[in-house]
């Protein structure tokens, strides 16, 4: 059975940048949709967008677009989010996901439900 | 996108109780694809639904779902107070997948 394990909580200054990682252990990886889903405090969940990382071919929700990366590491079975320009509204618990199907086009739409979680990686953008 | 809109936010009863979750769509819902997450203080989402009504490996039997097209339920019978948590229902059945903004439950 797959897990998937973060890394640990960042903090970071307004306008820097920050990299979590998701490594995955214990199962098939590679050719499933990896998601990322934010979680603000004390709000509802937020999908960022994902990445097939035997194909390497990603999507990401438009309101995510212009700062968002999602890359693979396929040797490491790890995928990493980065996040560009951080102002004080992206602190936020961030998760990954893997889809319950592996993909049947090399494309990182799934149209599949999340499982498993990540526990999840805290991140603090304070001056 | 689709909207998912959860009703109530919170729902207080007590242990015994059935607790109805409802999860209404902006738009019909592809193929039913409709899943249900639990999610206590502190940890990460947890999958309780998937398809609108079938259950995740191990989820107790008083979890259920129901529904269809725009309009869905998730069903609590004999509500315990390990359910504490809050749910959220998600669509994958459309690109972006979206999440509803959840529905506490609170025991009394």
């Amino acid at each position: 059975q797959v897990q998937l394990v973060q890394s640990g909580s960042e903090v970071q200054k307004p306008g820097s940048s920050v990299k979590v990682s998701c490594k995955a252990s214990g199962g098939t990886f590679s050719n499933y949709v990896i998601s990322w889903v934010r979680q603000a405090p004390g709000q509802g969940l937020e999908l960022m967008g994902g990445i097939v990382p035997v194909f390497g071919t990603t999507n990401y929700v438009q309101k995510f677009q212009d700062r968002v990366t999602i890359t693979a590491d396929e040797s490491t079975s790890t995928v990493y989010l980065e996040l560009n320009s951080l102002r004080s509204e992206d602190t936020a618990v961030y998760y990954c996901a893997r889809d319950s199907h592996a993909v049947v086009v090399p494309q990182a739409v799934g149209y599949n439900w999340f499982d498993p979680w990540g526990q999840g990686t805290l991140v603090t953008v304070s001056s | 996108e689709i909207v998912l809109t959860q009703s109530p936010g919170t729902l207080s009863l007590s242990p015994g109780e059935r607790a109805t979750l409802s999860c209404r769509a902006s738009q019909s819902v592809s193929r039913n694809y409709l899943a249900w997450y639990q999610q206590k203080p502190g940890q990460a989402p947890r999958l309780l639904i998937y398809g609108a009504s079938s259950r995740a490996t191990g989820i107790p039997h008083r979890f259920s779902g129901s529904g269809s097209g725009t309009d869905f339920t998730l069903t609590i019978n004999r509500l315990e107070p390990e359910d504490v948590a809050v749910y959220y229902c998600q669509q994958y059945g459309s690109s972006p997948r979206t999440f509803g903004q959840g529905t506490k439950v609170e025991i009394k």
